[in-house]
């Protein structure tokens, strides 16, 4: 099994709202991340985990929240979001974090988030 | 800085080679990697080169690396209209976050029939 999914597909949510997306793989992969695409933009690192410690915060608004309950799960908690922050949220896993070898991520499908 | 840099668009005829640029800013960038992105989908590891080869060879695909210019290229061989996507060249720099992967702007490939 190398997949990761994500769940919804789609999320339409208002400014005051609050909803989660959710990652999951089954690799045994000891680190996940969450990337931002904006459209026809490349992604952009937002968290990453290792062993489900937060390893990497790349200076994200702490409207978005991420937590990993576990080592196949991966949450992104979105709260008071702006309709700037309408993007491809896309997770991804790896085997590990590499100290500069190689590394493999593999992402899901992504989350369509869209802020109204 | 960390820019990597690749043309926006390709437009190719089926069974044509297609070939996707890509200029790396980090050369001291140990891997190198293609992904491709179908339309409504993640990204999808393609292939990748280690920073001491010039080249790759992976059935229809051909990964050229000129560290002296920092210049990687892809080649598709026989192009499909199924390899329609966007394509990425992604580098993990030295100097930034550990598993940040950089990834250029993409360049989207479309094949004619």
């Amino acid at each position: 099994d190398t997949e990761v999914t994500q769940t919804p597909k789609h999320l339409v949510m208002g400014m005051t709202n609050k909803k989660s997306l959710k990652c999951e793989q089954h690799m045994g992969h000891r680190a996940m991340y969450w990337y931002k695409q904006k459209a026809k933009k490349p992604p952009e690192l937002m968290f990453v985990y290792s062993y489900e410690k937060l390893s990497i915060n790349e200076s994200v608004p702490s409207r978005f929240s991420p937590e990993c309950p576990n080592s196949s799960l991966l949450n992104l908690h979105l709260h008071a979001l702006q309709p700037e922050d309408s993007a491809l949220y896309l997770c991804a896993s790896s085997q590990d974090i590499p100290a500069g070898g190689f590394n493999e991520q593999y992402f899901g499908p992504g989350t369509r988030l869209t802020v109204t | 800085g960390e820019d990597v840099e690749q043309s926006l668009f390709l437009s190719v005829r089926e069974g044509d080679s297609s070939v996707i640029n890509c200029t790396y800013t980090d050369s001291s960038s140990t891997y190198l990697y293609w992904y491709k992105q179908e339309p409504g989908a993640g990204l999808q590891l393609l292939t990748y080169i280690f920073s001491n080869m010039d080249m790759k060879q992976d059935q229809r695909l051909t990964v050229l690396l000129n560290k002296k210019d920092k210049h990687l290229s892809l080649r598709i061989a026989d192009t499909q209209t199924g390899d329609s996507a966007i394509y990425f060249c992604a580098e993990t720099p030295s100097g930034g976050s550990q598993g940040n992967l950089i990834f250029g702007k993409g360049t989207k490939l479309s094949v004619k029939p």
